[in-house]
C-alpha cells in the first residue's frame, strides 16, 4: 500500500500565504480521491477541500487545493491566514483499486 | 439536521474486545458509506474501516485481523468491533459519513476516548 507524506509543521504570520503538501509515495495520485481535514485542538476534523481543489460550503475561499502530478503531491494553500487557521492539517487519498483510506501524518500548522 | 451519534464502553482491558455504536439521524442511510476512524492521543488520524448500506465492509489491512464493522439499516447504525485490545488501541474513535460522489466526509460523530488498562 501507500504512504501520504506531510511536513511535520509549518510556520507563518497572519496575512501571508502558506502550503501544505502531500506527496503519495506509490501510485498516480488522483485528484478525485485527494482530502484535506482541518482539525482544530480538541476539536473533530472537518473537511476543508474534496476532490483535490473543491471546498465544502463554509469553508473561506481563502483555502485552495491543488494536484502536481509531476511530483505526485496535492497540496493545500491557505492565503490571508488568520490566528483561526492554527490548526493540525491532514490529507487522505484511497487506493482505487481496493477503496481502502490513508491518511498524511498529520501537519501542524502555527501562525504568529 | 444531520447528526451523528457514537456510543460504547470507554474503559477496557487488555483482551476484551471494543464495541462502539453510531446512531444517524436526520439522513438517509443509504447512498452512503460509513467509516471509523480513530487518532491516538496526539498522534494522527488512522481509517479503520468502512461499510455502505448493503453491508460490503473493507478494513485497514493492519487492523483486519481484529475488526468487523456491520450495519443494522432497520436502526440507520452501524457499529465497530476491535478484538484483542491492548494499549497500543487507546484513542479517540470517530464514526462518519462518507458521500459517494464527490468523495468526500461530510459528517462526523463526536468522538468517544477508549481506554485500555488493566
Amino acid at each position: 500500500n501507500f504512504m501520504l507524506t506531510q511536513p511535520h509543521s509549518v510556520s507563518e504570520s497572519p496575512g501571508k500565504t502558506v502550503t501544505i503538501s502531500c506527496t503519495r509515495t506509490s501510485g498516480n495520485i488522483a485528484s478525485n480521491f485527494v482530502q484535506w481535514f482541518q482539525q482544530r485542538p480538541g476539536s473533530v476534523p472537518t473537511t476543508v477541500i474534496y476532490e483535490a481543489k473543491q471546498r465544502p460550503s463554509g469553508v473561506p475561499d481563502r483555502f485552495s487545493g491543488s494536484i502536481d502530478r509531476s511530483s505526485n503531491s496535492a497540496s493545500l494553500t491557505i492565503s490571508g491566514l488568520k490566528t483561526e487557521d492554527e490548526a493540525d492539517y491532514y490529507c487522505q487519498s484511497i487506493d482505487s483499486s481496493t477503496d481502502l483510506w490513508v491518511f498524511g501524518g498529520g501537519t501542524k500548522l502555527t501562525v504568529l | 439536521q444531520v447528526q451523528l451519534q457514537q456510543w460504547g464502553a470507554g474503559l477496557l482491558k487488555p483482551s476484551e474486545t471494543l464495541s462502539l455504536t453510531c446512531a444517524v439521524y436526520g439522513a438517509s442511510f443509504s447512498g452512503y458509506s460509513w467509516h471509523w476512524i480513530r487518532q491516538a492521543p496526539g498522534k494522527g488520524l488512522e481509517w479503520i474501516g468502512q461499510i455502505n448500506h448493503s453491508g460490503s465492509a473493507s478494513y485497514n489491512p493492519s487492523l483486519k485481523s481484529r475488526v468487523t464493522i456491520s450495519v443494522d439499516t432497520s436502526k440507520k447504525q452501524f457499529s465497530l468491533k476491535l478484538s484483542t485490545v491492548t494499549a497500543a488501541d487507546r484513542a479517540v474513535y470517530y464514526c462518519a459519513r462518507v458521500v459517494a460522489a464527490p468523495l468526500h466526509a461530510d459528517y462526523w460523530g463526536q468522538g468517544t476516548l477508549v481506554t485500555v488498562s488493566s
